[in-house]
């Protein structure tokens, strides 16, 4: 079983709908969460990070973290045909001796469609 | 902006035959890290450096993959020999040096790699 599980998708929406994305672990170390958005034939980018439990919003993006539940989640708000891409969730217990060390969930492809 | 510099974007190889892939971190970024993404898959770390020494090798196939950053600098991952099961992309990332986590991770644009 992966450290990491993230429904691949595809997910289809329309323009301006709430995007809702998800992943779940196993790993109960793991203190740092994160999400990447990826475009076609580029590399990862990072859109934000949540340290332990709770939520965090940044402009149209919000992300949760439910450490009990071992579940965590992104919401778009008011969705663009740009924001189709791959979101990766990605995990990081943060401890000395495995500062970098990313576990990433497979990736959910979304398309907005205008 | 600065960017993470890899080349080539795209490789095709026949297997048996030997590959090499170069990364030129963002300018002043000490930690390296060298990721392989499997098509559907997320990015799987293969070694991780600081300035020119190893952190972090336990998920690279030594057998076959070795990888170097001897100035502390750019980096260069090979394979050889290469098998059909390595077609993938593969990433670089750099960041600053290690210390409040999660310090984010700048990614290349990757080269994808095909072994026939």
């Amino acid at each position: 079983q992966k450290e990491v599980e993230q429904d691949p998708g595809p997910l289809s929406v329309p323009e301006g709908a709430i995007v809702s994305l998800n992943c779940t672990y196993s790993n109960s170390a793991f203190q740092y969460f994160m999400w990447y958005r990826q475009y076609s034939r580029k590399g990862p980018e990072l859109l934000m990070y949540t340290y332990s439990s709770g939520n965090k919003e940044d402009g149209r993006f919000t992300a949760q973290v439910d450490k009990s539940s071992k579940y965590i989640s992104l919401f778009i708000r008011d969705s663009q045909p740009s924001d189709s891409a791959t979101y990766l969730c990605a995990m990081s217990a943060g401890t000395t001796d495995s500062w970098g060390k990313l576990q990433f969930g497979a990736g959910t492809q979304v398309v907005v469609t205008p | 902006e600065a960017e993470v510099a890899q080349s080539p974007r795209y490789k095709i190889t026949e297997k048996s035959q030997a590959v090499a892939f170069w990364c030129d971190p963002i300018s002043g970024h000490a930690t390296l890290y060298w990721y392989r993404q499997i098509l559907g898959q997320g990015p799987e770390l293969l070694v991780q450096f600081q300035d020119e020494s190893v952190v972090d090798d336990s998920q690279l196939p030594k057998d076959r993959f070795s990888a170097e950053r001897l100035k502390g600098v750019d980096s260069t991952l090979k394979i050889q020999p290469a098998e059909l099961g390595d077609s993938a992309m593969y990433l670089c990332a750099s960041s600053l040096v290690a210390g409040t986590p999660p310090y984010e991770q700048y990614f290349g644009p990757g080269t994808r790699l095909t072994v026939t």
